[in-house]
């Protein structure tokens, strides 16, 4: 059963870089099936879509955080990662690791937890 | 870009059912069949109930349907139970190659 486990620190500050990891488990990330993306969601808020990428290291990004977003995998160890530079507290969220259903589909089918990242004055 | 819009809450009673809709644009929703539906409940993560406008991933039950006319697209939640209660996000594919999320649905079952 596939899985996915947001790591990071939970504290960031502000005009720092934020980065996670995603771990993938029970599954290869070099699957030509699937992309693997992050989505975040402010407390009390909605989901936001920040970016996907393909085992290959082709890259997707919400045009609005494009400037300082960059994902990238690590095929060797099953791990995407997400950095987010430049952080002020409009990017405290709980960020989500999830797998994309391939080319054509546009949907997350598994999700991890989550994983919530303060940005402190 | 704006987030696709939804209404901010809704409400019904067991056994009945509700529909909460999902506005875009003639650009995403209304330019392709690649709308999908989440249901999140409090503390959890969120999980697919609906895609590609109206199909249902393995084991999510048929009380979910999917539809989508024009720019909008819709879910119906017919038979409706307390453990629909929950919040509801649409997604929508938003040219070129980026996502576009709805600002969520708060169910309220009575």
């Amino acid at each position: 059963q596939l899985q996915l486990q947001e790591s990071g620190p939970g504290l960031v500050k502000a005009s720092e870089t934020l980065a996670l990891t995603c771990t993938v488990s029970g599954g290869s990330i070099s699957s030509s099936s699937y992309y693997w993306g992050c989505i975040r969601q402010p407390p009390g808020k909605g989901l936001e879509w920040i970016g996907t990428i393909y085992y290959t290291g082709t890259t997707y990004y919400n045009p609005s955080l494009k400037s300082r977003v960059t994902i990238s995998v690590d095929t060797s160890k099953n791990q995407f990662s997400l950095n987010l530079n430049s952080v002020t507290a409009a990017d405290t969220a709980v960020y989500y690791c999830a797998r994309q259903v391939g080319r054509g589909a546009w949907y997350f089918d598994v999700w991890g937890r989550g994983t919530l990242v303060t940005v402190s004055s | 870009q704006s987030a696709l819009t939804q209404p901010a809450s809704v409400s019904g009673s067991p056994g009945q059912s509700i529909t909460i809709s999902c506005t875009g644009t003639s650009s995403d929703v209304g330019s392709y069949n690649l709308v999908s539906w989440y249901q999140q409940h409090p503390g959890k993560a969120p999980k697919v109930i609906i895609y590609e406008v109206s199909k249902r991933p393995s084991g999510v039950s048929n009380r979910f349907s999917g539809s989508k006319s024009g720019n909008t697209a819709s879910l119906t939640i017919s038979g409706l139970q307390a453990e629909d209660e929950a919040h509801y996000y649409c997604c929508s594919y938003v040219p070129t190659n980026t996502l576009l999320f709805g600002g969520g649905t708060e169910l309220t079952v009575l």
